[in-house]
């Protein structure tokens, strides 16, 4: 039971690059999400699913897309990365509206 | 307040209590949590007290919640290196399953 995984851990992009941020958990949980962690700051809730072809926006949804085909991935991508993405991105899980559960980051560098 | 608020920073000697305090906004939350992140870390669940509670002890961690108020604190007692991290409260705003944190406080243990 490996929890909520996350890859890659490390990425350095440039400005206009896309990428995917891959987020698996393997706990059966219908709700996932995605935040970001701006140095010194809380974490704010970019987008989330309460279950497989479902998603929602959350607080800072701007510059990001989501898809949940499946139970188990949330990928969460970045189509023109920008500086202001830039940021150290938490992929989480919940059996419904329960406690959540954290992969360990991807830290993204846009420069 | 719109935010959640935390003081940004406690320093305690090792084998002292340390109070962590949090003011939240949503007098609905349901549940509210305390998250230890580690450096270069994803986020831990801690411990979390559910709102008809006003205490929840657990080990060396005891939660205090005043609802009038909305002020939730740790306390953690007989404090050790290891404690060192910034630590997270969080609330499920609207009582669902978003959760909104603060800006987290970071501890720092000295010998």
């Amino acid at each position: 039971n490996a929890g909520v995984t996350q890859t890659p851990k490390f990425r350095i992009l440039k400005i206009g690059q896309s990428m995917t941020l891959q987020c698996t958990q393997d706990m059966n949980h219908n709700y996932m999400y995605w935040y970001r962690q701006d140095p010194g700051m809380g974490l704010k809730l970019i987008y989330y699913s309460v279950g497989a072809g479902i998603t929602d926006k959350g607080e800072v949804p701007n510059g990001y897309n989501v898809s949940r085909s499946t139970t188990e991935d949330f990928p969460l991508r970045l189509e023109l990365a920008a500086p202001s993405q830039t940021s150290v991105y938490f992929c989480a899980s919940s059996y419904a509206t329960d406690t959540q559960y954290f992969g360990p980051g991807t830290r993204l560098t846009v420069l | 307040g719109e935010d959640v608020e935390q003081s940004l920073f406690l320093s305690v000697r090792e084998g002292d209590s340390s109070v962590i305090n949090c003011t939240y906004t949503d007098s609905s939350s349901t549940y509210l949590y305390w998250y230890k992140q580690e450096p270069g870390a994803g986020l831990q669940l801690l411990t979390y007290i559910f709102s008809n509670m006003d205490m929840k002890q657990d080990q060396r961690l005891t939660v205090l919640l005043n609802k009038k108020d909305k002020h939730l604190s740790l306390r953690i007692a007989d404090t050790q290196t290891g404690d060192s991290a910034i630590y997270f409260c969080a609330e499920t705003k609207g009582g669902g399953n978003k959760l909104t944190f603060g800006t987290g406080t970071q501890l720092k243990v000295e010998l």
